[in-house]
């Protein structure tokens, strides 16, 4: 079975901080993604990278980086956390060629307080 | 852009009883479509999906037929379970992307 990690269930952060958020899969996938998920706004992609040290802008990059210098694992980064950055955060991986059959982990949690 | 409509939840259903959730899309052309499940505590996962118009997608007892003429993608099950109780999101592929739904809540109860 294909495994999504993400490295906190749960993260509390203070206004200003740079908060690093991580992902690792281990089948392989050249694609990974990450989300955020809000009530009653579904997913909204913020950015995705289709190999080693490739990325693209998702939907709202703003406020956002990310990196990706080993195949399995890709960051999130906030440089400044604010209040309106508290969300659930999803990562998830595809296999080459099939970008719609992700698979995801399981969240984390963040508070920016 | 292209959008996805899911009917507000929650939905709230006695085990055994029908389920159907709504979804509509905004697109053009036509998208595959996908309904995706996360079961409570764990990641979304890819449920069914359909590629062009009339197909109909199906798995664990749940299907989702593609009609283009009322561009919907709508979700049912006949018979639901206590273990379905998730939040389904309805979703469509655009370029190397999915646009999702807001997601509908399902509680099933016993």
């Amino acid at each position: 079975d294909v495994k999504v990690t993400q490295s906190s269930r749960y993260l509390v952060k203070r206004t200003g901080e740079k908060v690093f958020l991580e992902c690792v899969q281990d089948m392989d996938h050249e694609n990974m993604f990450w989300y955020r998920q809000d009530p009653g706004l579904g997913l909204r992609l913020i950015y995705f990278s289709y190999d080693v040290k490739m990325k693209e802008k998702g939907d709202i990059p703003e406020g956002y980086s990310v990196s990706r210098e080993k195949k399995e694992r890709f960051s999130l980064i906030l440089e400044s956390a604010s209040t309106n950055q508290t969300s659930m955060y999803l990562c998830a991986s595809s296999p080459p060629g099939t970008f719609y059959e992700q698979y995801f982990g399981p969240g984390t949690r963040l508070t920016v307080t | 852009g292209n959008s996805v409509t899911q009917m507000e939840g929650p939905v709230t259903l006695s085990e055994e009883a029908f389920l159907t959730i709504n979804c509509t899309y905004t697109a053009t052309g036509y998208p595959s479509l996908f309904w995706y499940v996360q079961y409570p505590g764990e990641g979304l996962q890819l449920l069914l999906k359909a590629t062009k118009a009339d197909d109909k997608g199906s798995n664990k007892g749940f299907e989702a037929t593609y009609r283009k003429e009322t561009t919907s993608f709508h979700l049912e099950k006949g018979s639901v379970q206590v273990s379905d109780s998730a939040v389904y999101f309805c979703a469509l592929k655009q370029g190397n992307k999915l646009v999702f739904g807001a997601g509908t809540i399902l509680r099933v109860k016993s």
